[in-house]
């Protein structure tokens, strides 16, 4: 089993619609959970960090996590062309190296 | 804040030659830098960890001897790629941690293309 798994393929919203990403992790003993946002051609980009069960927001995002069920998910509200791109779950596990998930892309259709 | 930078932005060079990448922490100190690859269309693939005044560690599959790490100061990182061949060419991204602050948070430079002809 894969440390961090993003399963779903590209997806595709419509403008001002709600994106909703998952991600599942195995180490039952990770403490500390990132979402990344990578252009293409681009560096990733830190876009949200969520460390306790529950919910956080910033902006038009949410990161929820749920620590029992080992996943965390991203949502996007009021999506903007602007948001396509690929998103990436990151977990560090406790020994400061962050695992990535294989991205999920988002295409934002005006 | 937390500002990574990268240098160069771009290389192309020769089979053969030696490639050497900085990575440097602008506004914040880094104990901990951490050096990716990433093919196109796929994920990141860490390659090492680059600890300030010791040996960086290097991922199981990745040669130490032709990735060089040298992580002299809190601020800078250099990756020397030695002996390049084509399958050398790649998207290289480094990555700092803020050692001040409490999290863990790491912190991405805007990634070195190289192309080795």
């Amino acid at each position: 089993q894969k440390e961090v798994e993003q399963n779903s393929g590209p997806l595709s919203v419509p403008e001002g619609a709600i994106a909703s990403l998952n991600c599942t992790y195995s180490d039952r003993g990770s403490q500390s959970f990132f979402w990344y946002r990578q252009y293409s051609g681009k560096s990733p980009e830190l876009i949200m960090s969520i460390y306790s069960n529950g919910d956080k927001e910033d902006g038009r995002f949410t990161a929820q996590l749920n620590k029992a069920s080992q996943y965390v998910s991203l949502l996007i509200r009021d999506s903007q062309p602007s948001d396509s791109a690929t998103y990436l779950c990151a977990v560090n596990g406790g020994n400061n190296r962050l695992a990535f998930g294989k991205g999920n892309q988002v295409v934002v259709i005006p | 804040g937390a500002v990574v930078s990268q240098h160069p932005s771009r290389v192309i060079c020769k089979s053969g030659t030696s490639v050497k990448i900085e990575c440097r922490s602008l506004d914040f100190q880094a104990t901990t830098m951490f050096w990716y690859r990433q093919f196109p269309k796929k994920s990141l693939m860490l390659m090492a960890t680059s600890n300030e005044g010791s040996k960086a560690t290097y991922e199981q599959g990745v040669e130490k001897d032709k990735f060089l790490i040298n992580h002299a100061s809190l601020t800078l990182s250099t990756l020397t790629v030695t002996s390049a061949h084509p399958e050398d060419s790649s998207f290289y991204i480094c990555s700092a941690r803020d050692q001040v602050s409490s999290t863990d948070t790491q912190y991405f430079g805007p990634g070195t293309r190289l192309t080795v002809l």
